[in-house]
């Protein structure tokens, strides 16, 4: 069954409001990745984060990666129209499977 | 960036046919493709681990027989979903890692939309 647990499932903001997406894995991963899925298309890589308590930003994104290896989450900060779409976290186990998390639906209200 | 591309990207088929999708790493090798599946509104699941030249790793729960995996070069997978019934209808969609499996992201294709009748 998914091992990879993403909360929450939908998220509804306020054009402007920040916005976090939260994964949780039942075992230790060697790295996760998140990506972006918009209506319609393709998931799109965003970030990948190996090392323990790594933290990244990609411009108003900010990845974190959990001291255990376990937890990761994705922020938003003043969140705009384009991030509409759904985001997926993805660990990689220790058997080189990738777990895809449920994935976060984030909508905008303008 | 490393580009998959998939083929076809809409298929509509009478049930009990045989559809066969293709993945293809355009700008690079890739010793491994993964297929997934995705329903509407879901996450995708990984169902099976595609190996150049050699047998593909299934997930649990994935028929073998109903869906066959070649991966006869560096750069091509491909998918066939054999007798296929409604209940097949989803979203395919392959990736591959461009470099080292522990060490790289991977690229995802398209997809392939199944609509089976």
């Amino acid at each position: 069954g998914q091992q990879v647990m993403q909360i929450p499932q939908y998220q509804h903001v306020q054009e402007g409001e920040d916005f976090t997406t939260y994964c949780n894995s039942s075992t230790t991963l060697s790295n996760i990745q998140w990506y972006k899925q918009r209506p319609g298309g393709h998931p799109v890589f965003l970030i990948q984060l190996v090392k323990s308590g790594e933290v990244k930003k990609q411009k108003r994104l900010t990845f974190q990666f959990g001291e255990a290896k376990k937890n990761s989450s994705l922020h938003i900060t003043a969140t705009q129209t384009t991030d509409v779409g759904t985001y997926f976290c993805a660990g990689r186990r220790r058997d080189d499977k990738i777990i895809f998390g449920k994935g976060t639906r984030l909508h905008i209200l303008p | 960036g490393a580009v998959v591309s998939q083929h076809p990207s809409w298929v509509i088929c009478k049930s009990g046919t045989s559809v066969k999708i293709e993945c293809r790493s355009l700008d690079f090798q890739a010793t491994t493709m993964f297929w997934y599946r995705q329903f509407p509104k879901q996450s995708l699941m990984l169902m099976a681990t595609s190996n150049e030249g050699s047998k593909a790793t299934y997930e649990q729960g994935v028929e073998k027989d109903k869906f066959l995996i070649n991966h006869a070069s560096l750069t091509l997978s491909t998918l066939t979903v054999t007798s296929a019934h409604p209940e097949d209808s989803s979203f395919y969609i392959c990736s591959a890692p461009p470099g080292h499996l522990t060490q790289e992201t991977q690229y995802f294709g398209p997809g392939t939309r199944l609509l089976v009748l």
